[in-house]
């Protein structure tokens, strides 16, 4: 089974503060996923990475940077966390190719104050 | 993947069967999938079309017609567990992301 683990699953912080989101994935997948999901927005792509130390944005990078140094691990980094970065946030990994189903961690929910 | 609209919410009676309804728009389709979500828990996959047809997984089945730009996902034989979140989401051709609908809850009743 694949298994894909995030660092915390409830996470307090305050407005400025710099936040760091770690996902680690078991299956060797190629390609890692960063998203938020908001009520009534669904699940929105922050950023993703096809392989080690490469990254693209996604539909909303703004605020947000990731760093993947290892293939496991693909982390998500709220530079200055602010009060509308309050939200679920969901990583994914993928194998990379043929149908390439995305498997979702458990999710962080952070709280900005 | 761009649009993708599906139905915000749907009831339906426990032993009935649902139909969840998903259409989008893309340049280069190259699949949609299914996924279910119980609330405060991560997405799973359910299902995955890339040509047109049906395709049957148990009490589950996942349509898709390329040409309308449309898929449905029905659920037979409805339990109260089925209540769930069920999201679509279509991946364009030579990319590795999806986009998601927003998701549409099922709530199941006795």
């Amino acid at each position: 089974d694949v298994k894909v683990t995030q660092s915390s699953r409830y996470l307090v912080k305050r407005t400025g503060e710099k936040v760091f989101l770690e996902c680690v994935q078991d299956m060797d997948h190629e390609n890692m996923f960063w998203y938020r999901q908001d009520p009534g927005l669904g699940l929105r792509l922050i950023y993703f990475s096809y392989d080690v130390k490469m990254k693209e944005k996604g539909d909303i990078p703004e605020g947000y940077s990731v760093s993947r140094e290892k293939k496991e691990r693909f982390s998500l980094i709220l530079e200055s966390a602010s009060t509308n970065q309050t939200s679920m946030y969901l990583c994914a990994s993928s194998l990379g190719r043929g149908k390439d189903e995305q498997f979702f961690g458990p999710g962080t929910r952070l709280t900005v104050l | 993947g761009q649009n993708i609209d599906q139905p915000t919410e749907m009831t339906a009676t426990e032993g009935a069967i649902v139909q969840i309804n998903c259409t989008y728009q893309t340049s280069g389709f190259n699949g949609l999938f299914w996924y279910q979500q119980h609330a405060g828990e991560a997405p799973t996959f359910l299902s995955y079309n890339v040509l047109d047809g049906l395709e049957e997984k148990g009490r589950f089945s996942s349509f898709l017609s390329r040409s309308k730009g449309y898929s449905y996902l029905l659920l037979k034989e409805l339990q109260m567990k089925d209540s769930a979140s069920y999201l679509c989401a279509v991946r364009d051709w030579g990319d590795y992301k999806l986009s998601f609908g927003a998701g549409t809850t099922v709530t199941v009743r006795a």
